[in-house]
């Protein structure tokens, strides 16, 4: 079975500054995919942003990134020009790559990230 | 195109009683699953689905069942309801295969149920 932790329980920042969410996970799987989720009030899950385990260049959606570092086995993500609405509950995700994933996620506890106007 | 629809939104049971939780999606996945979120935890894993007729257990599945008979519909069962089963209740779908992005999971809004 696999492990994701999540070390920052909460974690707050100035509008427009950098922040940066750890994740650490445990596996034996060789081949995966990693998902960073945000999850505001509303609490809808929306996908932020993935990486597959077999690509070594690191993902990025506009203001996201990842540094992915295989061999850590450390996932973490980047927020650039952060904005208020950034605030939100930011959890990484796990899949297998075999079994075409079938069984699902596995998540970390999250991480409460709030900006600061 | 509704997504994942979650049906009820809200819902407040008392110990011993039973309920029935449905997800239905309009995309024509194949696979289907049921996540409980509590206070301070990430979503775990209830019970999934690779397809009409067919379950499988997850990480949490004590003191539920589920059905899948038709492929659009995903059914979560308690039948006798616990203080501990107070939760939200996520369901989420996907197609199969990993090409490209075929395998991100869309979720639905969640339901939140307490049991008193």
């Amino acid at each position: 079975a696999q492990t994701v932790t999540q070390s920052q329980p909460e974690m707050s920042v100035q509008e427009a500054e950098t922040v940066t969410l750890s994740c650490t996970y445990d596996t034996s799987e060789s081949n995966y995919y990693l998902f960073w989720y945000k999850q505001p009030p509303s609490r809808q899950m929306i996908l932020v942003i993935r990486q597959e385990a077999y690509k070594q260049q690191n993902a990025t959606e506009n203001r996201f990134s990842v540094n992915f570092q295989k061999a850590a086995k450390s996932f973490s993500l980047k927020i650039s020009d952060s904005q208020l609405g950034d605030t939100a509950m930011y959890f990484c995700a796990f899949m297998k790559h075999r079994g075409g994933g079938a069984d699902g996620l596995t998540f970390g506890k999250g991480t409460h990230l709030i900006i600061q106007p | 195109n509704a997504g994942v629809t979650q049906t009820p939104k809200f819902r407040v049971l008392k110990t011993g009683q039973s309920m029935t939780l449905l997800c239905a999606q309009d995309m024509n996945h194949e696979y289907m699953y049921w996540y409980r979120q509590d206070p301070g935890m990430g979503l775990r894993l209830i019970h999934y689905s690779v397809g009409e007729g067919t379950t499988a257990k997850g990480e949490v599945p004590d003191g539920y069942n589920v059905s899948r008979l038709k492929k659009q519909n995903f059914l979560l069962g308690l039948e006798s309801a616990a203080p501990s089963q107070t939760s939200v209740y996520f369901c989420a779908s996907r197609p199969p295969g990993l090409a490209d992005i075929s395998y991100e999971q869309y979720f639905g809004p969640g339901t939140r149920l307490t049991v008193t």
